[in-house]
């Protein structure tokens, strides 16, 4: 139990277009689910925390207006990478907890490769 | 401010040589600490929380309050060790979770 899916798991995209990436939880609510980026051989950078039917709350130094955060149900959080740019190419991974749990315990998707030309 | 320091980018030891994987943390309240691992072409998962003080494949951590650390131990690294391990810390509630960079550890056959 408790999976994270990404969704899709690569996409190219030409600069200047959208591009929105879905992270589900599948067999659980989550009351809360985070954004990451991850360069390459490099740690997690947490993007935004987002509550289900509340505005994401973003980390210092990442563009809300770029990285838009939607958090209709508790099971779908949307990323939206607005007019991407290559320097947006990156790996970014959504997590979940599980609100019927107590743990802390953090579900993880599979990451989503963004390429931007 | 939580913070979560890693010192080490990589780790390499030999097999059946002991492992300890340093984390130090920074934070105001009571934390929660954990340790993720992200094996190659895997997806990051929990490996062990320090609140259940449990042994996962052989590895411990312990808290310690005084040192504000929450080092991961192993007596003898096995190859299927080599992976990712990144520390993490969340206070109550669980709302906000910071990640250490993440050490790489390299087992040697």
């Amino acid at each position: 139990g408790a999976v994270v899916s990404q969704h899709p798991s690569w996409v190219i995209c030409k600069s200047g277009t959208s591009v929105k990436i879905e992270c589900r939880s599948l067999d659980f609510q989550a009351t809360t689910m985070f954004w990451y980026r991850q360069f390459p051989k490099q740690s997690l950078m947490l993007m935004a925390t987002s509550n289900e039917g509340s505005k994401a709350t973003y980390e210092q130094g990442v563009e809300k207006d770029k990285f838009l955060i939607n958090h209709a149900s508790l099971t779908l959080s949307t990323l939206t990478v607005t007019s991407a740019h290559p320097e947006d190419s990156s790996f970014y991974i959504c997590s979940a907890n599980d609100r019927g749990r107590s743990t802390g315990e953090l579900f993880f998707g599979e990451g989503s490769r963004l390429t931007v030309l | 401010a939580q913070r979560v320091t890693q010192p080490e980018k990589l780790l390499s030891v030999f097999k059946g040589a002991p492992v300890e994987l340093k984390c130090n943390y920074s934070y105001s309240g009571s934390p929660e600490l954990f340790w993720y691992v992200q094996y190659s072409r895997q997806r990051l998962q929990l490996l062990l929380r320090h609140i259940s003080r449990e042994s996962i494949k052989g590895f411990t951590a312990d808290l310690n309050k005084g040192e504000t650390s929450f080092h991961l131990k192993k007596p003898f690294a096995q190859e299927e060790d080599s992976a990712m391990y990144y520390c993490a810390l969340s206070g109550r509630g669980y709302q906000k979770v910071t990640f250490g960079t993440g050490t790489k550890l390299q087992v040697i056959p």
